[in-house]
């Protein structure tokens, strides 16, 4: 079983929709992230949740919304999303106070903006 | 602030030759960790090897090993007898080196090198 796992794989919605994307991890870490992945382009770090709490928004529109119900599972809520916001989504989690330990990603999701 | 730096866009090597992907970083922090991953084109990111900077070996996982060198600021990952499936994207990252109470480990990525193996 995949340690984390992301939902949809893929996602296509036009600029008025609101979809969320969801992600779950089963290793028992108490960190999870979200980042963007755009072409040719570092990966973004936009959200960390460490112990359920958000510590880090990196001046991410508020048309991202992010939600973090207990250590296991995180989404991400999107409305009125840009075109400029089509790129593959990835979770990750780790597990706190472990600096040595890796992030493990999910799949990614990716979303397309009409 | 933290820098990563991967020069080489594209990478070809022959199946079965080792091939060095380069990675250097700029930090001002004593303490710090440095990962390599691997992005095949489904997506996913897949961690390969770790250094600390307090290591004095170089760090080895199979095929893998990375070149640190601390004083140029350089964590170059080796591959070793390579094969087709190891064609992907690779990623060199540096781990922040304020451990945070309650602050997740943010980790800062580099451009990525795409490697093709060819036979």
């Amino acid at each position: 079983e995949t340690g984390v796992t992301q939902t949809p794989r893929h996602l296509v919605m036009g600029m008025t929709n609101k979809k969320s994307l969801k992600c779950e991890q089963h290793l028992g870490h108490n960190a999870m992230y979200w980042y963007k992945q755009s072409a040719k382009k570092p990966l973004e770090l936009m959200f960390v949740y460490s112990l359920e709490e958000r510590v880090e928004n990196n001046s991410v529109p508020s048309r991202f919304s992010p939600e973090c119900p207990n250590s296991s599972h995180l989404f991400l809520h999107l409305h009125t999303l840009q075109p400029e916001d089509s790129a593959l989504y990835l979770c990750a989690s780790s597990q706190e106070r472990s600096p040595d330990q890796p992030q493990h990603f999910g799949d990614g999701t990716r979303l397309s903006i009409l | 602030a933290q820098k990563i730096t991967q020069t080489q866009p594209g990478m070809f090597v022959q199946e079965k030759e080792a091939v060095t992907l380069d990675c250097t970083y700029d930090t001002s922090d004593q303490s710090y960790g440095l990962f390599w991953y691997k992005q095949p084109s489904s997506g996913e990111m897949i961690f390969l090897i770790y250094q600390g900077s307090y290591d004095e070996q170089n760090a080895t996982e199979g095929r893998y090993s990375l070149n640190f060198q601390k004083a140029r600021k350089s964590a170059n990952l080796v591959i070793s007898a390579s094969q087709l499936g190891d064609s992907a994207m690779y990623f060199c990252a540096m781990r922040e080196g304020r451990i945070l109470t309650g602050g997740g480990n943010k980790l800062t990525f580099g451009t990525g090198t795409q490697l093709k193996v060819e036979l």
